[in-house]
C-alpha cells in the first residue's frame, strides 16, 4: 500500500532563518506530488505541484522554492523565513494520468517562525 | 457552508443525529469532487468522492449528492459518532490536478 511522510511534524525557526521541509512517498511510481499550507480557520492553498523529477509549478509566488530529487521525494525550502510563513504545510500526493483522483495527504508540519 | 472569514461555520448536532454539510464550488468545468475530514493536528482524509457524470454517491454511513445547476455539494453522514468531530471541506478537480478547496466546516458532535 501507498504511503507518505512528512517530516519533522513541528518546527520552529527565527526569522531569517533557512526552511527544509521533507516528504517523501512509498508504494506508488511517478506520482503528482504537491505542497499544500493551511492557515488557521483557512483553506488549503496550493504553492507548488509536481508531475515528475524536476518539474515544478508554482502557484503561489513568494519566498519559498520546491524540488523533486527522486521520483518520489519533494522537499519545501526557503532561503529566509518571513513571520508570515507559519503555517500548516501538507505535502500530498495522487496517482499520474489519471484524470481526476483523491489526493492522499501526509501528516503536515506545524512551522511557527519567531 | 463555506466560511467567512477566519472563522469556520461550525455544525454541532447529537450523536445518533445525521449531519449534512454543505459546500459551494465555484468552477462549473469541475468534473471531480472529493469530501475531506480533517481532525486537528493531522492531514485530511479522503471520505468520498463523485464524478461530474454522478448526482449522488454513497459509501459507508455517508452519502455525497452533486447538484451541478447550482454547483452545490453536500455530504450527509448517517448516526453521527463523537468520532465524526473534524473540520470537513470538499475539493473541486479539474483535469486531475486540485483547483480549490473550500474552507471547511467544523462538525462538533454531542453526547
Amino acid at each position: 500500500s501507498q504511503t507518505i511522510h512528512q517530516w519533522p511534524a513541528t518546527l520552529v525557526q527565527p526569522v531569517g532563518s533557512p526552511l527544509s521541509l521533507e516528504c517523501t512517498v512509498e508504494g506508488t511510481s511517478n506520482p503528482n506530488l504537491y505542497w499544500y499550507r493551511q492557515a488557521a480557520g483557512r483553506g488549503l492553498q496550493l504553492l507548488f505541484y509536481s508531475v515528475g523529477i524536476g518539474q515544478i509549478s508554482s502557484e503561489v509566488p513568494q519566498n519559498l522554492s520546491a524540488s523533486r530529487p527522486q521520483d518520489r521525494q519533494f522537499i519545501l525550502s526557503s532561503k529566509k523565513l518571513l513571520l508570515s510563513d507559519s503555517g500548516f504545510y501538507l505535502c500530498a500526493w495522487s496517482p499520474l494520468g489519471q484524470g481526476g483522483s483523491p489526493l492522499h495527504f501526509g501528516n503536515g508540519t506545524r512551522l511557527t517562525v519567531t | 457552508g463555506e466560511s467567512v472569514g477566519l472563522h469556520l461555520p461550525t455544525l454541532s448536532v447529537q450523536e445518533g443525529d445525521n449531519s449534512i454539510i454543505n459546500c459551494a464550488y465555484s468552477n462549473s468545468a469541475s468534473d471531480y469532487f472529493i469530501w475531506y475530514k480533517q481532525e486537528s493536528g493531522k492531514g485530511p482524509q479522503f471520505i468520498i468522492d463523485i464524478r461530474s457524470n454522478m448526482d449522488k454517491r454513497q459509501g459507508q454511513r455517508v452519502t455525497v449528492l452533486l447538484n451541478k445547476t447550482v454547483k452545490h455539494l453536500s455530504l450527509q453522514i448517517a448516526a453521527t459518532q463523537p468520532g465524526d468531530s473534524a473540520v470537513y471541506f470538499c475539493a473541486e478537480i479539474y483535469s486531475g490536478y486540485a483547483l480549490n478547496f473550500g474552507k471547511g466546516t467544523s462538525l462538533l458532535v454531542t453526547p
